[in-house]
């Protein structure tokens, strides 16, 4: 099991630029959420699917934000445009909902905007 | 809503002291619980669960035991060593329409040698 991917690693990007964070979940997992995680705010809940279907999308900061799951193996968080106060990192995990699964984790994306 | 909440840090130990992370819960159903480790540079990782009321979740030498009384499941560790420094999230679901995953603001534990 190849666990929860995301890219990239890190990305430095300057403001006002589109950013767009990718992520692949665990197959055969249904449920797909995005957090975001900094210091002063801790680890926040952007948006979250079922099925590809967005759920739960009251985290997300603004307009400026924006996720889309076209299908069950891919996900995508943009930011058009972007601004330091959106630096952080940002992580992707999934569950399988149905059978009380916790969730998976993938290892971030560190975001800076300068 | 419902909500997690755990004791504030940082918490810092010497190497073989006990351990004890507190942890309460509102919720407005029959959650499952979990403590969630996270490691510099690295997403949370699971360290243990429970679904049901007085299970106890163990691993690598953590315990926590569901009390639906106290509404409570706290981390405990008999002897904890440098590499058990990390952050712990309490956390808890439901399944509602989806799951609805709730995390607590986190502990900072450093373990000194």
């Amino acid at each position: 099991d190849a666990g929860v991917i995301q890219s990239p690693r890190h990305e430095v990007t300057e403001m006002g630029q589109e950013v767009t964070l990718r992520c692949k979940p665990i197959s055969g997992h249904n449920s797909l959420f995005w957090y975001r995680q900094t210091m002063m705010r801790g680890l926040e809940l952007l948006i979250y699917f079922n099925n590809n279907v967005p759920i739960d999308d009251s985290g997300m900061p603004e307009d400026r934000f924006s996720a889309k799951m076209p299908n069950a193996s891919f996900s995508t968080l943009k930011i058009q445009p972007s601004e330091p106060r959106d630096s952080a990192v940002y992580f992707c995990a999934s569950s399988l909902t149905g059978t009380n699964s916790p969730l998976h984790f993938g290892n971030g994306t560190r975001l800076t905007v300068t | 809503g419902n909500s997690v909440t755990q004791m504030e840090g940082p918490v810092t130990l010497s190497e073989e002291a006990f351990l004890t992370i507190n942890c309460t819960y509102t919720a407005t159903g029959y959650p499952s619980l979990f403590w969630y480790v996270q490691y510099p540079g690295e997403g949370l990782q699971l360290l243990l669960k429970a679904t049901k009321a007085d299970d106890k979740g163990s691993n690598k030498g953590f315990e926590a035991t569901y009390r639906k009384e106290t509404t409570s499941f706290h981390l405990e560790k008999g002897s904890v060593q440098v590499s058990d420094s990390a952050v712990y999230f309490c956390a808890l679901s439901e399944e509602n329409y989806g799951q609805n995953f709730v995390f607590g603001p986190g502990t900072r534990l450093s373990v000194l040698p």
